[in-house]
């Protein structure tokens, strides 16, 4: 069964460095999303990517942070410079055509827990 | 504004034991609501997607149903592996987002 995959599944990182996660979406998907969520909170939208650019973006997502699919298959989020309150579980998703499934299924990856010390 | 409410917070059942979580949410225009598993340290495993009031959806000890106002998970005679937190989440109208809007969950816990 296809699914999403992240790596690293853990990052620690020192204040201020940059980190990248990456994503593999399913295959033949379209449509791309970062979501967080930090310890014992809901998850959180991030930004939605298609078409090779952002479709939508929310508050949180703000000049730190940065998506790229840099080749058929990854999907990458950056965030340049790292704060104490970026640690959080982030997680990658995918939705699009499928067989057997509508455009607005989202599956989600295993997430990369990211410590920021 | 898009908002997903979830109750109770924490349910804990005997094995056998049936019961039913709650989502409400408000939003302008629903384009779906999506249920989901979540074990601890992993990711949000789909589970199901409704599109409209009366839908229902099936999965062995699962049912989810949708009213225009809530959604219910309905968990029969439920054993200790169907312990985990389930989020339910909602889509707006279509256009440019695909966003979900998650509620904080209910966490599970089934005893033998």
């Amino acid at each position: 069964e296809p699914e999403v995959t992240q790596t690293p599944s853990h990052q620690v990182t020192q204040m201020g460095q940059e980190v990248i996660l990456r994503c593999v979406p399913i295959s033949n998907h379209l449509y791309f999303y970062w979501y967080r969520q930090i310890l014992g909170q809901k998850v959180e939208f991030l930004v939605s990517f298609y078409n090779n650019e952002i479709s939508e973006k929310s508050e949180i997502f703000d000049d730190q942070f940065s998506v790229e699919r840099p080749d058929g298959s990854n999907f990458t989020l950056k965030i340049r410079s790292t704060k104490l309150e970026d640690s959080a579980m982030y997680f990658c998703a995918s939705s699009g055509v499928l067989a057997g499934t509508r455009r607005e299924t989202q599956y989600f990856g295993p997430g990369t827990r990211l410590l920021v010390l | 504004e898009d908002q997903v409410t979830q109750s109770p917070e924490a349910l804990r059942l005997q094995e056998g034991e049936s019961s039913s979580l709650n989502c409400s949410y408000t939003v302008s225009g629903l384009r779906g609501l999506f249920w989901y598993r979540q074990d601890p340290g992993k990711g949000p495993e789909f589970l199901f997607t409704l599109y409209s009031a009366g839908e229902e959806k099936e999965k062995e000890r699962l049912k989810a149903t949708l009213t225009k106002k809530e959604s219910f998970l309905h968990i029969t005679a439920p054993k200790p592996e169907d312990s985990a937190t389930y989020l339910c989440a909602v889509q707006g109208p279509g256009g440019a987002t695909n966003k979900l809007i998650f509620g904080t969950g209910t966490l599970l816990a089934v005893q033998p």
